[in-house]
């Protein structure tokens, strides 16, 4: 069975610019997650999706991130305009029918 | 705030039994005991998840002690690839509809 799939791996940007991250969950995880890794932390939760609604964006800078998940499936998370302080890795999670989440490799991304 | 203190670091043999320990005495009755690692530059990766019972699968043995407020995972035989920082974690339900907030965990090191 394959993971949750995320791309780029790495991402190095210069402030300003905007950046979008991809995340394919595990095939028929209804439940998809997007958490923030500053260095030496654990993984923050920025939002959460139940198909394709976000029941939980409390944690999301909304001012410059968005996020969205078409058709319930994959989803997007981008930061427009990026600042230095966001430089941390993405990581993007799924579950299926409130059973344990998985995680991605992450994405890490570098703002200059 | 994270429910769950454990120690910031552990050391162990490889080959022998890894027990690592985690408090968490304000558990409530209906939150389960999460296991979680993070291997150096990788997503957290799953590992088990308990309610009151002793759990077991391929990866790692889960003890719950009767009064809930504290727990051990135990490595049988750990391996060089065991070294990761674990995370123990408490949450409500099964835990696909709830946010994961992870501690600072803790760094096992297996040894040659």
């Amino acid at each position: 069975e394959a993971g949750v799939v995320q791309s780029p791996r790495y991402k190095i940007i210069e402030k300003k610019q905007p950046v979008a991250f991809w995340c394919n969950p595990i095939s028929g995880h209804n439940t998809l997650y997007w958490y923030l890794q500053n260095l030496g932390q654990g993984p923050e939760l920025l939002i959460r999706y139940e198909n394709e609604e976000a029941v939980d964006d409390s944690q999301l800078p909304k001012d410059r991130f968005s996020a969205e998940r078409l058709k319930g499936v994959d989803s997007t998370l981008k930061i427009q305009p990026a600042e230095l302080g966001d430089s941390a890795v993405y990581l993007c999670a799924s579950s299926i029918n409130k059973g344990p989440q998985f995680f991605g490799p992450g994405t890490r991304l570098t703002v200059l | 705030d994270a429910k769950t203190t454990q120690p910031p670091s552990m050391d162990c043999a490889e080959g022998r039994a890894a027990n690592l320990p985690c408090n968490h005495s304000t558990i409530s009755g209906n939150e389960y005991v999460y296991w979680y690692r993070q291997i150096h530059s990788q997503g957290p990766q799953y590992i088990i998840h308990g309610l009151k019972n002793n759990e077991t699968n391929e990866m790692a043995s889960l003890i719950i002690t009767e009064d809930r407020k504290s727990s051990t995972l135990i490595l049988p035989h750990a391996t060089l690839r065991d070294t990761a920082v674990y995370y123990c974690i408490v949450m409500m339900g099964q835990g696909g509809s709830e946010k994961l907030v992870f501690g600072k965990g803790m760094k096992l090191t297996v040894n040659p």
